[in-house]
Order: structure tokens, then sequence, then C-alpha cells
């Protein structure tokens, strides 16, 4: 089974509503990552939490990490259109900071306008 | 600073072909690593290099597969003979040595 796993596959909301994606992982880790994909293209990095922090913002950004439960959630609030992609979690592993990324199979996420 | 680049960023090849796929990564990183994305699936990390040295190819196929990253130039992917089931999506990142990667736009396979 996958190291990162999102919740839900697929989300549609309506613009100006909230969408919240979960990730659950199994390894112990250095760092969580959330990154978003326009169909077709490549990825863009939208936030990094290190292991030790349990929260962080960005401009519309919440992420959140539970290193207890072994899982973080990202919230984009007052959504727009221009958010539909897919979303991914990546960790990286404890044992190495600086190395390979694991990610999950990502949530599509659609808002209509 | 230009971002991540990759070309070609559509490659077409017919079975048993090579495929040769070229990553720069940004002014100042030293760590490349490369991702496969097949359609509707999240990316897969394939290998880890630095100047002139494999760190990690724990995600790479043994077979047809190789990966360079010199001294001089870009980060090279080479795919040998290759099959249909090598149509992907290729992705390079680069990192300065933190954890945060940057991703190039990626190279789409098509083998025919």
């Amino acid at each position: 089974s996958q190291q990162g796993e999102e919740d839900p596959q697929a989300l549609s909301i309506q613009e100006g509503e909230n969408a919240t994606m979960n990730c659950s992982y199994k390894t112990s880790i250095n760092n969580l990552q959330w990154y978003r994909q326009n169909s077709g293209r490549g990825l863009v990095h939208l936030i990094l939490i290190r292991s030790n922090e349990r929260e962080k913002h960005s401009g519309r950004l919440r992420v959140t990490l539970d290193t207890s439960k072994k899982s973080s959630s990202l919230l984009i609030t007052a959504s727009r259109a221009a958010d539909t992609a897919s979303y991914f979690c990546a960790t990286g592993p404890e044992w190495a900071s600086g190395s390979r990324l694991t990610f999950g199979e990502g949530t599509q996420l659609t808002v209509n306008p | 600073n230009a971002g991540v680049m990759q070309n070609p960023r559509h490659l077409v090849r017919r079975r048993g072909q090579e495929a040769r796929l070229r990553c720069s990564p940004m002014k100042g990183h030293s760590h490349v690593y490369w991702y496969r994305q097949l359609p509707e699936e999240g990316l897969k990390f394939m290998v880890y290099l630095q100047k002139e040295n494999i760190i990690d190819e724990s995600g790479m196929p043994k077979e047809r597969f190789s990966a360079e990253f010199p001294k001089e130039g870009p980060s090279i992917l080479r795919i040998q003979q290759v099959v249909r089931g090598d149509s992907a999506a290729y992705f390079c990142a680069s990192s300065p040595g933190h954890n945060e990667q940057f991703f190039g736009p990626g190279t789409r396979l098509t083998v025919l």
C-alpha cells in the first residue's frame, strides 16, 4: 500500500467553499509536503511542514500534521475555480533529509464557479 | 532564477528505440531526483543523484534504465529498448540539499 494516501480521491465543491483533503502515511517522517498539479502539467510546491511542527499557514492554505496519527490535512479556504487541480501529499523519510519523496495517489479537486 | 528545465516536453518512440530525457536543475541545486507518473496515479520515485554520484536508485528498474548527473551539463535519464509500459510522464526535481524539491514540467513519453 502507499506510504501517502490521500482522502478523498475526488472532491467537488462550489467556489467560495472550503476544501479539506487528508493524507495518511505509514513510516516515520522528516517532513511532509503538499503539491498541486494541474491537468497535464508539472507539480507546484505548496507547503512543507516538518515533523516537529503541528500547523502551518500560507495564504489561503492551512496544513496540519499529527505525527501520533501519522496524518496531515490540507485546508484551502475560500476556494476559487483556479484551485481546480490534483493535490498530492509527499513524505520525506526520517532517516535522511534531502532524500526522496514518497507520494500519495492524490485528491482531484474540482471547484465549480 | 529559472526553474527546473526538462526537455523534450514530449517524446515519441517506437518499441525498441532509446529515450533520453534531460533535466537542468535550478541554479545552485546539486541534488536531482527523477520520478515517473503513470496516468491517474501519483509520482513514483526512481533515482536520486548528486553531481557525478548516484545516491539512491532503488526505485529504478535494473534493466534498461540508467541515470547520470555529470559534473557539467544536465542530468540524463536513459531508457533503452523502450516498451509500451514505459509510456508515462517523467518528472525531474532539484533541491539545494534541503527537503523542499522543485519540479520541472515533465517529459511525456509515448511508446508506439
